[in-house]
């Protein structure tokens, strides 16, 4: 069965750090790999999502990047956190079908930046 | 491009009483359309899902949805609703892309 890892679970960074979070997904090859972001009252915003190694879309204009340095490996950066990055960050992945499938989330990782 | 209104951002109902969460979604094909939902700190888990067919589709822990292509919209019922049911639900729209649109979410508050 395919199980998806989100790491870390919480997480508190003062302004002005780098970040770093990973997400990896088994059970499964060629996934679409997704990031998104829940603010409260603001839903789940996608940020960056991807259809294979080294192709990310992102979504908004923002402080965060991503990429997919392997197949089943999805990372979330930021070279210098900012106050409006604090969020609660959801890795999710969908079988490549070519339409919209189901997601899976991880069970997502709370940054803090103070 | 698609996209998704939760129009409650709040609904309080009674244990045992029935529940219907509203969902309409904007696309100009025929959609794929998602219910989940969201235990405090955690991930999304997904109650059920329509691409095609039976425009009445059942779900995990006793709910369903409706799809109403003339009202574009997706609702979320249940007929009696447990304590254990209180969480935040999202509504989500597909489409021929490999990117999954929510909307805002609607918290379920369940008093005893």
């Amino acid at each position: 069965s395919q199980t998806i890892h989100q790491w870390p679970a919480t997480l508190v960074q003062p302004v002005g750090s780098p970040l770093s979070l990973e997400c990896t997904v088994e059970g499964t090859s060629n996934p679409n790999l997704y990031w998104y972001r829940q603010a409260a009252g603001r839903g789940l915003q996608l940020l960056f999502y991807s259809v294979g190694i080294g192709q990310i879309s992102s979504e908004v204009p923002q402080n965060l990047s991503a990429s997919r340095p392997q197949d089943r490996q999805f990372i979330l950066s930021s070279k210098k956190l900012l106050l409006s990055d604090s969020g609660f960050y959801l890795c999710a992945w969908s079988p490549r079908t070519g339409i919209t499938t189901e997601a899976f989330f991880g069970q997502g990782t709370r940054l803090t930046v103070v | 491009a698609q996209s998704v209104t939760q129009p409650d951002i709040h609904i309080t109902v009674s244990e045992g009483a029935s529940l219907e969460l509203r969902c309409n979604y904007s696309y100009g094909a025929t959609p794929y359309l998602f219910w989940y939902v969201q235990s405090p700190g955690q991930g999304l888990q997904l109650l059920l899902k329509y691409f095609s067919g039976d425009t009445l589709v059942q779900g995990i822990k006793g709910f369903e949805a409706e799809f109403k292509r003339s009202q574009s919209s997706f609702n979320l019922r249940k007929p009696s609703v447990h304590w254990s049911d209180a969480a935040e639900y999202f509504c989500a729209v597909g489409a021929n892309t490999d990117k999954l649109i929510f909307g805002t979410g609607t918290r379920l508050q369940v008093f005893p």
